[in-house]
């Protein structure tokens, strides 16, 4: 299976607030990333945190770390229609560069 | 300041030819790696250079293989291409190798 795990879908009605979910196994990871992608481009770098840290927050955005359960989360407040896009969560492990994702989260925001 | 700059944006091949797609990263930014995207497999990482130097390599086979320049930008090359090279293939840079990772707008190519 994955080592990084996310549901695929989420709708929610515009200035709602948007909560996805990851999971990761690697307990060496050390840093937890939030990108975004919008049709027909790249990744687009929203935030990210330290695996010491419990939460970090950015105008909109809320991310929570569960380090003793691996659950990451990303809240974005008052979600907009410009909010519409895929979302990935990614880390990285111990001394190794590389990013790890998982599958993404289409994210929907209705009008 | 301008992003990373990918090019081409879009890249239609056929079956055993080759490939190469150039990367250049963010003025200033010294580590460069690649990945691939494809929907069955997701984001899959082929490689990372910094300083000229491979530092790292992902689980694809020896016709994917890159190169980093001295002005860090970097190109990777696909020869003898199969129709399951078909991908958005995506290059970030790093200020440094411990740094966040910002990626460019990709290069899709097609194999035919």
């Amino acid at each position: 299976g994955e080592d990084v795990e996310q549901s695929l879908f989420l709708s929610v009605r515009e200035g709602d607030s948007s909560v996805i979910n990851c999971t990761y196994t690697d307990s060496s990871s050390t840093y937890l990333y939030w990108y975004k992608q919008e049709p027909g481009a790249g990744l687009q770098l929203l935030t990210y945190i330290f695996s010491n840290m419990d939460m970090k927050q950015d105008q909109r955005l809320t991310v929570l770390l569960n380090k003793k359960d691996k659950h990451l989360s990303l809240r974005i407040a008052d979600t907009q229609t410009g909010d519409s896009a895929i979302y990935f969560c990614a880390e990285t492990r111990g001394s190794a560069r590389q990013l790890t994702f998982g599958s993404g989260t289409q994210l929907t925001v209705l009008p | 300041k301008a992003g990373v700059t990918q090019t081409p944006r879009y890249l239609i091949k056929t079956r055993g030819q080759q490939v190469t797609l150039s990367c250049s990263p963010i003025s200033g930014h010294r580590s460069v790696s690649w990945y691939q995207q494809t929907p069955g497999q997701g984001l899959q990482f082929l490689f990372e250079y910094f300083s000229e130097t491979q530092r790292n390599k992902g689980n694809f086979p020896g016709r994917f293989s890159g190169r980093q320049f001295s002005n860090s930008r970097s190109e990777m090359n696909v020869s003898t291409l199969e129709l399951g090279d078909s991908a958005l293939y995506l290059c970030a840079s790093s200020l440094e190798i411990d740094q966040p990772q910002h990626f460019g707008d990709g290069t899709r190519l097609s194999i035919l």
